[in-house]
């Protein structure tokens, strides 16, 4: 099946850095990737769709100079978190979806941040 | 946009006996629902899925209903086992679009 592949899985940044996370498509071109943020005990939210070629759409209270989607490849999106803050410690899991399918979608393995 | 929730948030289960998690969802135009099952620290598993030309689906001991005019969906796992305990996450998509999440369900199977 579908994998996708996201790294690292787990990062610990000072205050006020920058975290660059990967999420890619190993065996398929992802022209839509899809980010999420999950905090301890609670859902996924959805932040943002990234779309291959042109710009990020954001979800209504994403700063999206903050949370910073590159989709420059149909395996590659990345989402940088700029200026990090403890506040932004949280789950970060993307997801893909084959174009073949309709309902395809498969999850990356997420990434645990924690900002000090 | 869509608002999708779920309960209950937490359930408790003697292992062999059933469970049940509801879910509603707001739009209409939504043809979607995927069931997940995440372990802790781990990515979301899809469990069982139904779309919206079905009314149920059934998959070994784990089931899913379909009501549209209702806009609720429900997960039925049958004959619980310690292994099934879990976050169960319900979700609600259009065709080839993003997934909007319940809010969780916490479940544990008792031995």
């Amino acid at each position: 099946g579908a994998v996708v592949s996201q790294h690292p899985s787990r990062v610990i940044c000072k205050s006020g850095t920058s975290v660059k996370i990967e999420c890619r498509s190993l065996d398929f071109q992802a022209t839509t990737m899809f980010w999420y943020r999950q905090f301890p005990k609670q859902s996924l939210m959805l932040m943002a769709t990234s779309n291959e070629g042109s710009k990020a759409t954001y979800e209504q209270g994403v700063e999206k100079d903050k949370f910073l989607i590159n989709h420059a490849s149909l395996t590659l999106s990345t989402l940088t978190v700029t200026s990090a803050h403890p506040e932004d410690s949280s789950f970060y899991i993307c997801s893909a979806r084959e174009p073949t399918k309709s309902y395809g979608y498969t999850f990356g393995s997420g990434t645990r941040l924690t900002v000090v | 946009g869509e608002n999708v929730e779920q309960h209950p948030s937490t359930l408790s289960v003697q292992e062999g006996d059933s469970a049940v998690i509801k879910c509603t969802y707001s739009d209409s135009a939504s043809n979607y629902f995927p069931w997940y099952k995440q372990e802790l620290g781990k990515r979301p598993q899809l469990i069982i899925d139904i779309r919206s030309n079905v009314g149920e689906k059934k998959d070994q001991r784990i089931a899913v209903t379909l009501n549209k005019t209702a806009k609720h969906f429900s997960l039925h796992i049958t004959e619980t086992q310690p292994e099934d305990s879990a976050v169960y996450f319900c979700a609600a998509s259009t065709t080839g679009n993003q997934f909007y999440f319940g809010t969780g369900t916490s479940l544990t199977v008792i031995p």
